[in-house]
């Protein structure tokens, strides 16, 4: 199995801050990796496919960089909305899917 | 807009079996571009892939849950169901439907119902 593990697992940072949240694959999944948002009592959304290419609709200050088994996702600014929890997934195992556990993003 | 949306009990016995349905809407349940999975996500803790299933009923399961999961389709009636059974406490957890892209590039959980909370007790 392959197994994802996030980092921090929870984050506390300020309105305009740079975040980086960290992603490692358990071994080398390419650039089979996706990264969610799930809010407070809502269902995850996803933000970026593919490591870096971003969903429509999402604001360009998201990024994501990363190959093999380390991969990043930045917020440039942080804005009140995006306080969150993210999660990384693997689709390398593909028809087997696994998610990090997540990363809490709250503020300060 | 297509949209999913669970329906099932709220509350399952142990050892008994936990049903759910989930309805796709706005968009077709047998496009050959997708799959249909299940996730679930034990309140305050991270999510778990479930299953998933193809138009045709072809179906992948979490190892980990294979023995007691049954995931199948009605394109008919644009559903697909996930059945799963001995359930105890630890099966407790909000169970989300979910469209699988992988028309482009890695696969991806790009649709998602809001979720429905499954209890498990007596």
């Amino acid at each position: 199995d392959i197994q994802m593990t996030q980092s921090p697992s929870s984050l506390s940072a300020s309105v305009g801050d740079r975040v980086i949240i960290t992603c490692r694959a358990s071994q080398t999944i390419s650039t089979s990796l996706n990264w969610y948002q799930q809010k407070r009592g809502k269902a995850p959304k996803l933000l970026i496919h593919a490591v870096s290419s971003l969903q429509s609709g999402v604001p360009s200050r998201f990024s994501g960089s990363g190959s093999g088994t380390d991969f990043t996702l930045t917020i440039s600014s942080l804005q009140p909305e995006d306080f969150a929890t993210y999660y990384c997934q693997q689709s390398y195992s593909t028809p087997i899917y696994t998610f990090g556990q997540g990363t809490k993003l709250e503020i300060k | 807009q297509l949209q999913l949306q669970e329906s099932g009990p709220g509350l399952v016995k142990p050892s008994e079996t936990l049903s759910l349905t989930c309805t796709v809407s706005g968009g077709s349940i047998s496009s050959t571009s997708y799959y249909w999975g299940w996730i679930r996500q034990p309140l305050g803790k991270g999510l778990e892939w479930i299953g998933s299933i193809y138009y045709s009923g072809s179906t992948h399961y979490n190892p980990s849950l294979k023995s007691r999961v049954t995931i199948s389709v009605d394109t008919s009636k644009s559903q697909f169901s996930l059945k799963l059974s001995s359930v105890t406490a630890a099966d407790t957890a909000v169970y989300y439907c979910a469209r699988l892209d992988y028309s482009y590039g890695p696969t991806s959980f790009d649709y998602w119902g809001q979720g429905t909370l499954v209890t498990v007790s007596s």
